[in-house]
């Protein structure tokens, strides 16, 4: 079953826009990490944040997680048309020693 | 620094005939999970190895069995297929420590 659900399930921007996905989860993490597939093929880690981390910033890639609210969000700054692909939030349980729980994506088209 | 490696990358198989999916993962990475991935349901976790043990395993049927080897790689075995295990088959393997997954491209199977 799913985890995280992702908002919205399709977003269409041009390029040079910032493209944001939000991430809400239910039950308590160890973290949460974003992932991108391109595709239909494999995924592709593009950050992790832990649960006592507010913000990450990883190149164009800007992504804060709010505990209390059991939700985070991935910002992709500057967008090009190679960021075109579907995103992924996947969750760790804070009860540890369990998989990966992913979920079902944010299609994101760049438009050029 | 060699990635994960599913083979094969594209199988059509009959109603009623069993499969066998490989995964080699990264050099150094003990611990190999594995997901079917469909439009309808996304990702769903199967199973998870680790050092040659199983250590979780997802809500599907017996059908699905998987096992790992003493070199860490692990294969994936789904007998009497159906239509309804036609899926994107992806593997990952990581560091238990730093949780993130490292994706191969995926096998994808095709049940006619």
């Amino acid at each position: 079953s799913q985890q995280g659900e992702e908002d919205p399930q399709a977003l269409s921007i041009q390029e040079g826009e910032n493209a944001t996905m939000n991430c809400s989860y239910k039950t308590s993490i160890n973290n949460l990490q974003w992932y991108r597939q391109n595709s239909g093929r494999g995924l592709v880690h593009l950050i992790l944040i832990r649960s006592n981390e507010r913000e990450k910033h990883s190149g164009r890639l800007r992504v804060t997680l709010d505990t209390s609210k059991k939700s985070s969000s991935l910002l992709i700054t500057a967008s090009r048309a190679a960021d075109t692909a579907s995103y992924f939030c996947a969750t760790a349980s804070a009860s540890g020693n369990t998989p990966l729980v992913f979920g079902k994506g944010t299609r994101l088209s760049v438009i050029a | 620094k060699a990635g994960v490696t599913q083979t094969p990358r594209y199988l059509i198989k009959t109603r009623g005939q069993q499969v066998t999916l490989s995964c080699s993962p990264i050099s150094g990475h003990r611990s190999v999970s594995w997901y079917q991935q469909t439009p309808g349901q996304g990702l769903q976790f199967l199973f998870e190895y680790f050092s040659e043990t199983q250590r979780n395993k997802g809500n599907f049927p017996g059908r699905f069995s998987g096992r790992q080897f003493s070199n860490s790689r692990s294969e994936m075995n789904v007998s009497t297929l159906e239509l309804g295990d036609s899926a994107l088959y992806l593997c990952a393997s990581s560091l238990p420590e730093t949780y993130g997954y490292t994706f191969g491209s995926g096998t994808r199977l095709t049940v006619v």
